[in-house]
């Protein structure tokens, strides 16, 4: 299975701030990686998928960028709502892996 | 508007079965990919199964495959995941997802069912 391992586990944060998360692939999976945010009790939302194109209805300030096994998500400003956990998924290969995710807390 | 609903969920002993549902509606459901996955307490998400939009095609994780199986009545607009032979390590939400078209992925989730399976 390919795994996927993200970093940092968790960051805290202030409204405002430019933040950027990494997910690496243990091989390469071209551009097949998506982002999610999620939070206990809501439904996984998708950001962004194959690498680089926003989910529509998903804010501009949400952008991805990476391709063969290095990725990365950044939100440009943080929002109030934007304090939650992001997860990368692979799928380039079954089963369809998800690195550990990266939870984003209130500084 | 996507709406998807998990039900079935609940405490079940080792070596137990459950069936799960997910009722779809806002989109016509036969023609899309559908998922399950599911987190544990304290962990990641990990992808469970999907299936093809008439049902044709399935695929399970390895630690699953044997004990689930995951199906869907386009009928009904339902996807199911049958869980036999439960283990304590099966305990999570377990969330059904609409496969996107353009790129595989999930774009919409439902907000789970828990599953726990304890003695």
């Amino acid at each position: 299975d390919i795994q996927m391992t993200q970093s940092p586990s968790s960051l805290s944060a202030s409204v405002g701030d430019r933040v950027t998360f990494t997910c690496r692939a243990s091989q390469s999976i071209r551009t097949s990686l998506n982002w999610y945010q999620h939070s206990p009790g809501k439904a996984p939302k998708l950001l962004i998928y194959a690498a680089s194109s926003l989910q529509s209805g998903v804010p501009s300030r949400f952008s991805g960028s990476g391709s063969g096994t290095d990725f990365t998500l950044t939100i440009s400003s943080l929002q109030p709502e934007d304090f939650a956990t992001y997860s990368c998924q692979q799928s380039y290969r079954t089963p369809q892996t998800f690195g550990q995710g990266t939870k984003v807390e209130i500084k | 508007e996507v709406q998807l609903v998990e039900s079935g969920g609940g405490l079940v002993q080792p070596g137990g079965s459950l069936r799960l549902s997910c009722a779809a509606s806002g989109f016509t459901f036969s023609n899309y990919w559908m998922n399950w996955v599911r987190q544990a307490p304290g962990k990641g998400l990990e992808w469970v199964a999907n299936i093809k939009e008439d049902g044709s095609e399935y695929q399970h994780v390895d630690s699953v495959k044997g004990r689930f199986t995951i199906s869907r009545d386009n009928a009904r607009n339902s996807l199911y995941l049958q869980m036999n032979s439960l283990r304590a390590e099966d305990t999570a939400m377990y969330f059904c997802g609409r496969g996107l078209q353009v790129s595989p992925g999930i774009d919409y989730w439902g907000q789970g069912t828990l599953v726990t399976v304890s003695s």
